[in-house]
């Protein structure tokens, strides 16, 4: 059962235009989503967050988007850039354990994104 | 401020044998995530530790364990190596501040054969 899901496995864009990834998730328990870039032989890149209490978060030339009633969330990169090409996940914490810092991230499966000069 | 790292890049074992990764957390914070990533598939959720204790543990079984130290660096350990646990094992590390944010080191990549 995936919990969290970017249903486009790749997307295509020219540089400068605007570059939209999407995900969807079941569990109503998610209460913290982030996206993360990955470029090949490198750990994730923590990109943005944004908190169930909030429905945007804006860093520079990323904005994440969250519809909670819809369960979707969206990453918008504009303007796109050809060093933005790598694969994108979409996660979201599930807030439980014993105390601390017990943010468990479940992931989507990643869209590759390639941004054309 | 130093980021997170780990240990080794690249390992090949055989069906049966045990392994041990490491992994430093980054400066300041307390708490270490373990996740393996398949081929295609985005990182799933092995385990936590949080003050050298395990906090929270995946669908993983109990041949997958753990331990963390007082410098918060941490080990990742399975026993008994199957084919399908060839993967990237990926070690991320937060503070208490900001605990939903989890900064990942570069991984180890594991072959089974």
């Amino acid at each position: 059962d995936q919990q969290v899901k970017q249903n486009s496995p790749s997307l295509s864009v020219q540089e400068g235009r605007i570059s939209i990834l999407n995900c969807d998730y079941t569990n109503s328990m998610f209460d913290y989503f982030l996206w993360y870039k990955k470029y090949p032989a490198e750990g994730p890149t923590f990109l943005i967050s944004i908190s169930s209490i909030k429905d945007k978060n804006e860093d520079g030339r990323f904005t994440v988007f969250l519809n909670k009633s819809a369960k979707h969330l969206s990453l918008h990169i504009v303007p796109s850039q050809p060093g933005d090409s790598a694969v994108y996940f979409c996660a979201a914490s599930d807030v439980g354990g014993s105390g601390g810092s017990n943010y468990k991230l479940t992931f989507g499966k990643g869209t590759l994104l390639t941004v054309n000069p | 401020e130093t980021g997170v790292t780990q240990s080794p890049t690249h390992l090949i074992k055989t069906r049966g044998q045990q392994v041990t990764l490491r992994c430093s957390s980054q400066s300041g914070h307390n708490t270490v995530s373990w996740y393996q990533q398949a081929l295609g598939q985005g990182p799933q959720f092995i385990f936590q530790y949080y003050r050298e204790e395990e906090n929270g543990r995946g669908n993983f079984p109990p041949r997958f364990s753990g331990l963390q130290f007082p410098n918060y660096s941490s080990e990742l350990n399975v026993n008994a190596l199957e084919l399908d646990d060839s993967a990237l094992y990926l070690c991320a590390s937060s503070s208490p501040d900001r605990a939903g944010e989890q900064y990942f080191g570069p991984g180890t990549r594991l072959t089974v054969t």
